[in-house]
């Protein structure tokens, strides 16, 4: 079975510092992993996800996430905080792509101060 | 255009009550699902449809019945509504060979 934990329910940090948002994962095969992100009252959006290729991955609005095998983490992160980063994010992990289960971590909840 | 749209956005109803929330995507995608995303924001996959055809069905109660009347259609019906059944429900879709879903804006249900 796969699972997904992010560390830390509610992060807060200040206009212009880096956000560092925590996923470790347990899955017995080769994962995929996402970042999604949900602003109030929408639905979800693809940040950015890795499919076993290159392991620092790039996503939208200056977002990344290193998969680093050893730790099993895929840790998101963003250099300058944007009060329209405002949001809660989601790490999921899936087992292979195509018709897969999406399997996600409870959330993050990022709050930026200005 | 909107991707996955899901009717309606806001349900409210009785307990005991039949509802059905309707989900379409024009992506093209030939795998649909429906989550469900609980009142702490834990989201749940509940089923799965990959061209019309049932895939993944976790445990949910049988009060809770998809259907797909082609690949582009992804229903919903819920019947004996239940105060626990109030969450966000939200469809998503893929496509084999693409990594990720899309997500619909979500059906706000609750239940009073």
């Amino acid at each position: 079975a796969q699972s997904v934990t992010q560390l830390g329910s509610h992060v807060s940090v200040s206009e212009g510092a880096l956000v560092l948002l925590r996923c470790n994962y347990s899955s017995s095969v080769p994962p995929y992993l996402f970042w999604y992100v949900q602003y109030p009252n929408q639905g979800l959006q693809l940040l950015l996800k890795y499919t076993s290729a290159a392991t620092l991955v790039k996503g939208i609005n200056g977002f990344e996430a290193e998969f680093k095998k050893s730790e099993t983490s895929f840790h998101l992160t963003k250099p300058s905080a944007h009060m329209s980063d405002a949001a809660e994010y989601f790490c999921a992990v899936s087992q292979r792509a195509g018709a897969q289960k999406l399997v996600f971590g409870q959330g993050t909840r990022l709050t930026i101060n200005p | 255009d909107t991707a996955v749209s899901q009717t309606p956005k806001y349900l409210v109803t009785q307990m005991g009550n039949d509802k059905s929330i309707k989900c379409e995507q024009n992506l093209g995608h030939d795998t649909m699902y429906w989550y469900k995303q609980d009142s702490k924001k834990f989201l749940k996959i509940m089923f799965s449809y990959n061209n019309k055809e049932l895939i993944i069905n976790e445990t949910v109660p049988n009060r809770f019945s998809p259907k797909s009347p082609d690949k582009a259609h992804l229903n919903l019906h819920i019947n004996s509504l239940e105060l626990g059944d109030s969450a966000v429900y939200f469809c998503a879709s893929s496509q084999a060979g693409d990594y990720g879903y899309t997500f619909g804006s979500g059906t706000r249900l609750t239940v009073v």
